[in-house]
């Protein structure tokens, strides 16, 4: 299996710029985390879905941003429109909830820059 | 609400020395434990976990961890630190029962390990 793949790695932007940000998450995983690094707060959760469902956004920071997830296999996360403040390493995170070996697995995330 | 405090920001040992990087969490309920290690430009890795059992937790790379109940820590050690060790280590945890998915993690702690 190759992974939770993130892309892109790196994207430079301007203020006021749409960014998407894509997520393949391990096949037979049933949840989807997006997260976001920065060195000020730590590692943020954004997001939260199970079986592709939505179930906690409360960490989505306003409504600039925006998450989808319409099948298992894929997700974005969106920027519209983006800001310096968001500048910041962006992390899919996907797990098999429900079992004992429950872990998270994530990608190597994408490198946002907002200029 | 749960939490988890990783008290130092960093770590620094000589290599071949035994190493420490501490935890202590908060949660309702009995908790479900987890260290992670992230290196430069990648997303974080599991190294180990605790659920129930023997508190002395084995993991990956000859790292082990403690669970102190009384204490509510968790500390991840090693008795003999490699540069190769050097990284970011999370703590992080979530509640063991139904309904709580969504694990928190700590701010991290970077440990250095010198040649």
């Amino acid at each position: 299996d190759a992974g939770v793949i993130q892309s892109p790695r790196h994207e430079v932007t301007e203020m006021g710029q749409e960014v998407t940000l894509r997520c393949k998450p391990i096949s037979g995983h049933n949840s989807l985390f997006w997260y976001r690094q920065t060195m000020m707060r730590g590692l943020e959760l954004l997001i939260y879905f199970n079986n592709n469902v939505p179930i906690d956004d409360s960490g989505m920071p306003e409504d600039r941003f925006s998450a989808k997830m319409p099948n298992a296999s894929f997700s974005t996360l969106k920027i519209q429109p983006s800001e310096p403040r968001d500048s910041a390493v962006y992390f899919c995170a996907s797990t098999l909830r429900g079992t004992t070996n429950e872990k998270l697995f994530f990608g190597s995330g994408t490198q946002l820059s907002v200029l | 609400a749960q939490s988890v405090a990783q008290p130092e920001d960093q770590v620094n040992v000589a290599e071949g020395n035994p190493l420490t990087v501490k935890c202590t969490y908060s949660v309702s309920g009995n908790p479900y434990l987890f260290w992670y290690v992230q290196y430069p430009n990648r997303g974080l890795q599991f190294l180990l976990k605790y659920i129930t059992g023997d508190n002395l937790v084995k993991g990956s790379y000859g790292f082990e961890a403690e669970f102190n109940k009384s204490q509510t820590s968790f500390h991840l050690k090693k008795p003999s630190a490699l540069v190769s060790d050097s990284a970011l280590y999370f703590c992080a945890v979530r509640a063991l029962r139904e309904g709580s998915y969504i694990p928190t993690f700590g701010r991290g702690t970077s440990l250095i390990v010198h040649p």
